[in-house]
């Protein structure tokens, strides 16, 4: 079991569908992530908030979204995705953005688009 | 970005020590070394990390070289269990919040 929690944990969008993932972390961290890991590759960096506020955009297109409603959700909004971005999402958290707290993720949701 | 260079794939009996090496010759005087591991249809899970001095948990040891451009993640007695992608990182000083992943070495645990 993981203390970061995402939903769903699969999704099947169309390229012309509008849809959600969602991460709850309840660790009081305040750092949280987003990555995404295509099938055997390591996951690569999107986005990072840091006391709710966006501190990395990895030059993701703008067809993903993200979104910090309050310290402890996450969200990744998806409009308009192309089949090449069917891939793992994983979130993660930690403490704070410090380099001495190690990261928690959770076990993704695996995206597909037709 | 700093780079982690790691071995594709290892193999190791049940039972016995492994090493599992990492090259970081990027490294900055503050960046942290982390260890990961990765489980067959699982998120990354944490093993440990360190800034120079070699480190201990009930996972795992991390030595560090002296020069800190390379590392070594080692598992006392290897499980089947611990069979898994392990992914040196090497995470960033200065913002402490860029996190990259290398390309992992996948550990095969031989009974």
């Amino acid at each position: 079991d993981t203390e970061v929690t995402q939903t769903p944990k699969h999704l099947v969008m169309g390229m012309t569908n509008k849809k959600s993932l969602k991460c709850e972390q309840h660790m009081g961290h305040r750092a949280m992530y987003w990555y995404k890991q295509k099938a055997k590759k390591p996951p690569e960096l999107m986005f990072v908030y840091s006391y709710e506020k966006l501190s990395i955009n990895e030059s993701v297109p703008s067809r993903f979204s993200p979104e910090c409603p309050n310290s402890s959700l996450l969200n990744l909004h998806l409009h308009a995705l192309q089949p090449e971005d069917s891939a793992l999402y994983l979130c993660a958290s930690s403490l704070e953005s410090s380099y001495n707290s190690p990261l928690h993720f959770g076990n993704g949701t695996r995206l597909t688009v037709t | 970005d700093a780079k982690t260079t790691q071995p594709n794939s290892m193999e190791s009996n049940e039972e016995e020590p492994v090493h599992l090496p990492c090259n970081h010759s990027t490294i900055s005087g503050t960046d942290y070394i982390h260890w990961y591991r990765q489980l067959p249809s699982q998120g990354p899970e944490y093993v440990i990390h360190g800034l120079t001095s070699n480190v201990n948990n009930r996972m795992a040891s991390l030595a560090i070289a002296e020069d800190r451009k390379s590392s070594t993640l080692i598992l006392h007695r290897a499980t089947l269990r611990d069979a898994a992608v392990y992914y040196c990182i090497l995470r960033q000083g200065f913002t402490g919040n860029q996190f990259y992943f290398g390309t992992g070495t996948s550990l095969t645990v031989i009974p």
